[in-house]
């Protein structure tokens, strides 16, 4: 059974850093494209970043490029989520999903974890 | 930029429900929806623009190419109560506002 359980979330102060894990069960994440979205309080969902399955690329929404990073654990099945320099407005609930592609190259989020809470307050 | 519409809607069980997604360039069939109830996690509803994720009810269905794109509920149920959100994949990956779906 496909699972993510994403943890590390918490309050913490503008500008500290924070790390978010994401751990899978089921299948091998290093396998697997494996995306972080977020979704401010009561607002939409936002792409994060990414890092393809064989890890040469990383992909980064430009309102974090610059202060977030990836990294992975292949003997924890673990993908991390470095945040620095943290803003007020990085305030959101935090998932991470898989990625699978259709026939034609188009990449859709078939699982997702149920997130972690992100607060960034003084 | 994903734009869809309307925002929000409510409608009567059973009734056709349809949500509107258009994109600012053409994104082919790179397009995807997904459902999210009230403090749960997105759920995959259709991919491709018009193929349903196993496990999906078939009052489901999606349509279009290129710029603009709509997802249907035919027959609209209690569990349908929910926001929908578009994503395309053409070029990263960005979501649509959502619609927020109420009986």
């Amino acid at each position: 059974q496909v699972q993510l359980v994403e943890s590390g979330g918490g309050v913490v102060q503008p500008g500290r850093s924070l790390r978010l894990s994401c751990a899978a069960s089921g299948f091998t994440l290093s396998t697997y494209g494996i995306h972080w979205v977020r979704q401010a309080p009561g607002k939409g969902l936002e792409w994060v970043a990414t890092r393809s399955s064989d890890g040469s690329d990383e992909y980064y929404a430009d309102s974090v490029k610059g202060r977030f990073t990836l990294s992975r654990d292949n003997s924890k099945n673990t993908l991390y989520l470095h945040m620095t320099f943290l803003r007020t407005d990085d305030t959101a609930v935090y998932y991470c999903a898989r990625e699978l592609a259709s026939w034609d190259a188009n990449q859709y989020f078939d699982s997702w974890g149920q997130g972690t809470l992100v607060i960034v307050s003084s | 930029q994903m734009t869809q519409s309307p925002s929000s809607l409510s409608a009567y069980e059973g009734d056709r429900v349809t949500i509107t997604c258009r994109a600012s360039q053409s994104i082919a069939t790179y397009l995807n929806w997904y459902q999210q109830k009230p403090g749960k996690a997105p759920r995959l509803l259709m991919f491709a623009a018009s193929t349903l994720q196993s496990g999906v009810p078939s009052r489901f269905s999606g349509r279009g190419s290129g710029t603009d794109f709509t997802l249907t509920i035919s027959n609209l149920q209690p569990e349908d109560i929910a926001t929908y959100y578009c994503q395309q994949s053409y070029d990263t990956w960005t979501f649509g506002q959502g619609t927020k779906v109420e009986i």
